[in-house]
């Protein structure tokens, strides 16, 4: 069965505190992992995609990363802004239409 | 107007009520979305219309009923909803449904059935 599971689902950081957002996947082929932010209020807005192993995108504070099994998302020395929840998704092959989206890592950043 | 509008942003109804959900893209997309998200719960996927042909239906019951006239415009009719759909429902946006096109959302519609 197609999974997307985000880790943790809550994490507190200190403004300037560096950390990282786990997002793991089983499914049966990945053709795209998307990195979307969603503030309070908000629909999701979107960051990166990023399609085989080895692929790295960097916005900003931001970097995402991707391995056959996971993702992650790096977030270097964050500010209060940066708050948010971030959600991980992948479309699988065979089905383009589909987007399997995990729970989402709700981020609050300290001043 | 730009991006992905929907209305209304809140909406409450009894749950013999007939309501509509509107979404308006100014992307220039082809490809348009329903998805259902519920506190603490991965975004549901419910339809997908693509040329404005309904090209996935997630199993979703059929008091729910998508709607969409041209590539700008989707429409979700509610009727005899279930307390359990209480939600926010976003619509997304994308160029077409092939591999890697990022979806562009709307800021949702939050319904609470009564």
């Amino acid at each position: 069965e197609d999974q997307v599971t985000q880790s943790p689902e809550a994490l507190r950081l200190q403004e300037g505190e560096s950390s990282s957002l786990n997002c793991s996947y089983t499914v049966s082929g990945l053709r795209g992992l998307f990195w979307y932010r969603q503030d309070p209020g908000k629909g999701p807005e979107f960051l990166f995609t990023l399609y085989s192993a080895g692929e790295e995108k960097e916005k900003e504070r931001l970097k995402a990363t991707l391995t056959k099994k996971e993702s992650f998302l790096h977030i270097t020395a964050p500010k209060p802004e940066d708050s948010a929840t971030y959600l991980c998704a992948v479309q699988i092959m065979g089905n383009f239409n589909k987007f399997y989206f995990g729970s989402g890592t709700k981020l609050n950043v300290k001043p | 107007e730009t991006g992905v509008t929907q209305t209304p942003r809140h909406l409450v109804m009894g749950m013999t009520n007939k309501k509509s959900l509107k979404c308006e893209q100014h992307l220039g997309h082809n490809a348009m979305y329903w998805y259902k998200q519920s506190a603490k719960k991965p975004l549901e996927l419910m339809f997908v219309y693509n040329f404005k042909e309904q090209t996935e239906n997630n199993s979703v019951p059929s008091r729910f009923s998508p709607e969409c006239p041209n590539s700008s415009h989707l429409f979700l009719h509610l009727h005899t909803l279930q307390p359990e759909d209480s939600a926010l429902y976003l619509c997304a946006s994308s160029p077409g449904t092939s591999i890697g096109q990022p979806q562009h959302f709307g800021d949702g519609t939050r319904l609470s059935i009564l």
